[in-house]
């Protein structure tokens, strides 16, 4: 049971590239979420999905796009990156318990966007 | 949800108990404290939650007062491994599952 588990770990991109933050968990939730934690800051939320197929906007969702086809996994677009992106991503997921529920952390991905 | 106030950063020695407040005057009725904490680096990690009655797992204790307003996180017995930040989150679950970070409680355990 591996958990959240996300691919990369580090990037770097130039302005204006485009890349795709994988995140895939195997323990069958149904709720998955993107945050992003800038230096010295809390984690702030930017996409969230309930189901496959479902996904909404967060408080940050400017500059990314997500789709969830499969319950697994949960990618994240950066689609015309820009310096304000450099950030560490966070995916996490939880069951879709009614109170008591728990959100899963994957170990995030380090971007910095030059 | 209800907004959260922690100190900026605690001190602990390594074997002591380490208490961690959080203020929320403001949370309603049907509101869970939340805890999570981060370890440099890593990806946070859930530690406890409550909505009324004091809580106990294997990691730590939740003390949430009579009126709700202030909740205190416990760690009986902080070790090394246990410096990390530390985030207090009011949310009423359910449907709104969404939580909010603020900036949290640094705790440095000290040898």
């Amino acid at each position: 049971n591996a958990g959240v588990t996300q691919t990369p770990k580090f990037r770097i991109l130039k302005i204006g590239q485009s890349m795709t933050l994988q995140c895939t968990q195997d323990m069958n939730h149904n709720y998955m979420y993107w945050y992003r934690q800038d230096p010295g800051m809390g984690l702030k939320l930017i996409y969230y999905s309930v189901g496959a197929g479902i996904t909404d906007k967060g408080e940050v969702p400017n500059g990314y796009n997500v789709s969830r086809s499969t319950t697994e996994d949960f990618p994240l677009r950066l689609e015309l990156a820009a310096p304000s992106q450099t950030s560490v991503y966070f995916c996490a997921s939880s069951p879709s318990h009614t109170y008591d529920y728990e959100q899963y952390f994957g170990p995030g991905t380090r971007l910095t966007v030059t | 949800d209800a907004k959260t106030t922690q100190p900026t950063s605690m001190d602990c020695a390594e074997g002591r108990a380490a208490n961690l407040p959080c203020n929320h005057s403001t949370i309603s009725g049907n509101e869970y404290v939340y805890w999570y904490r981060q370890i440099h680096s890593q990806g946070p990690q859930y530690i406890i939650h409550g909505l009324k009655n004091n809580e106990t797992n294997e990691m730590a204790s939740l003390i949430i007062t009579e009126d709700r307003k202030s909740s205190t996180l416990i760690l009986p017995h902080a070790t090394l491994r246990d410096t990390a930040v530390y985030y207090c989150i009011v949310n009423s679950g359910g449907s709104n599952y969404k939580l909010t970070f603020g900036k949290g409680t640094l705790l440095t355990v000290n040898p």
